[in-house]
Parts: C-alpha cells; structure tokens; sequence
C-alpha cells in the first residue's frame, strides 16, 4: 500500500535551517510529484511546493522560494524539504503528499496519499 | 492573506444541503481546475474533489461541486455528523505561479 512515512518534530531556534524527510513506498517512487503543504497551528492550508521526483524539478511558493529547497534521493526514494532562516512564522506541521497524476504529465493539486506531518517548532 | 476567499463557516442540520463558495479572480479560478479537501481535526487533508468536479473513488456522491468564472462552490447534501470538518478550496494561480488554498470554512452539524 503506498505509505508517505515523514521525519520527527524539530525544535529550531531563529535563523537555523530545517530539513524534513518523507520516505514513499509501495509505488514507482519517480511516478508521482511530491508536494508539500504547511499549516500553522489554529491556521489554513498553506502550499509551499512541489518536486518531481523523475528529474528533480521544484516549484515554490513565492513568499518562500528564497528560503526553501526540496530535492530527492531515488536511491531511498525519499525526498526532502529544506528550509532555512527561520522564524517563528514557520512555526507549523509540515505534510509531504503524493500528487494523483504522473510526472509523465502537468501536474495538479490532486493529492492522494499524505504524510503524518512532521512539527516545525521555531522558538528562541 | 489568501488570494481565495471562504466563508469561516457554515451550518446545517443533519439531512440539510450545506454550500461552501471559493472565490477568485481569472488568474486563479477563472482559468485553472478546482480542487476541495476535507479536513478533519488533527488529521491530514482528504481529497473530496478534483478537476473542480469530479470524485474520487470512495468519496460519497453526498459532495458535489462547481466552477462557474471565478468563483467555484462545494456542495454536501444530506449533512452527517462526521461531516463536521475543515474544507478548503484549492487551485493554480497564473500570478503567483504556484498553488494557492483558500481561507477554509469550518462546518458544523447542529
């Protein structure tokens, strides 16, 4: 069954980095863009971005896109989000989530499968 | 502050039709697809809609939704319990080139 399996919790202080993990199994790992979507405690649905896992191709959110990088290892078919400078802002749960279409294709905002979420506390 | 707009809530009781609005502007909703999600309290998001009207498998056809220029609505008939829940609209945005949520709207079954 396919299982989106991500890292635990991070506590950072301001102006650290953080780089959060989410390890795909039971698919073609380079089959489905990876999206990741941020939600501040008490808050909405925030997109921060999208990788695809084939060719390594990003796309980010604008407000985040100086800070924020999202690569993938094949090899574990695990892809990460980085993000650096951080403020208390960014203080939120982080979810990967699977993208319905294939990276043969556009992708969409169609997300299947999600992560457990990983909390980003940034806090001095 | 979210280019999408919601309603920060919404009501009904059980058996009612309950509609959700999204709205947006030709750069978002009035060229691109829809999408909805539900979310339940401490939980990841669920895909309810896609393609601004179409179902996935398992999802109950209680939910519809519509896209008409740039502003797109969810509609759940017969209102359950377990409908009570966080939705949000989604969709591309031109401008910003990326994707955007909308505010949500909390519903609640009275």
């Amino acid at each position: 069954q396919v299982q989106l399996v991500q890292s635990g919790a991070e506590v950072k202080k301001p102006g650290a980095s953080v780089k959060v993990s989410c390890k795909a199994s039971g698919y073609t790992f380079t089959s489905h863009y990876i999206h990741w979507v941020r939600q501040a405690p008490g808050q909405g649905l925030e997109w921060v971005g999208i990788i695809n896992p084939s060719g390594g191709d990003t796309g980010y959110a604008q407000i985040l896109q100086d800070r924020v990088t999202m690569t993938r290892d094949s090899s574990t078919s695990t892809v990460y989000m980085e993000l650096s400078s951080l403020r208390s802002e960014d203080t939120a749960v982080y979810f990967c989530a699977r993208d319905i279409v294939v990276t043969a294709a556009h992708n969409s905002a169609a997300l299947d499968y999600w992560g457990q979420g990983t909390l980003v506390t940034v806090s001095s | 502050q979210s280019v999408l707009t919601q309603p920060p809530s919404a009501s009904g009781t059980p058996g009612q039709r309950v509609t959700i609005s999204c709205s947006g502007s030709s750069s978002n909703i009035g060229d691109n697809f829809v999408y909805w999600y539900q979310q339940l309290p401490g939980t990841a998001p669920k895909l309810l809609i896609y393609r601004s009207n179409q179902r996935p498998s398992g999802v109950p056809d209680r939910f519809s939704a519509s896209r008409s220029g740039t502003s797109a609505s969810l509609a759940i008939s017969g209102l359950r319990s377990e409908d009570e829940a966080d939705y949000y609209c989604v969709t591309w945005d031109d401008s910003l080139s990326g994707y955007v949520f909308g505010t949500g709207t909390k519903v609640t079954v009275l």
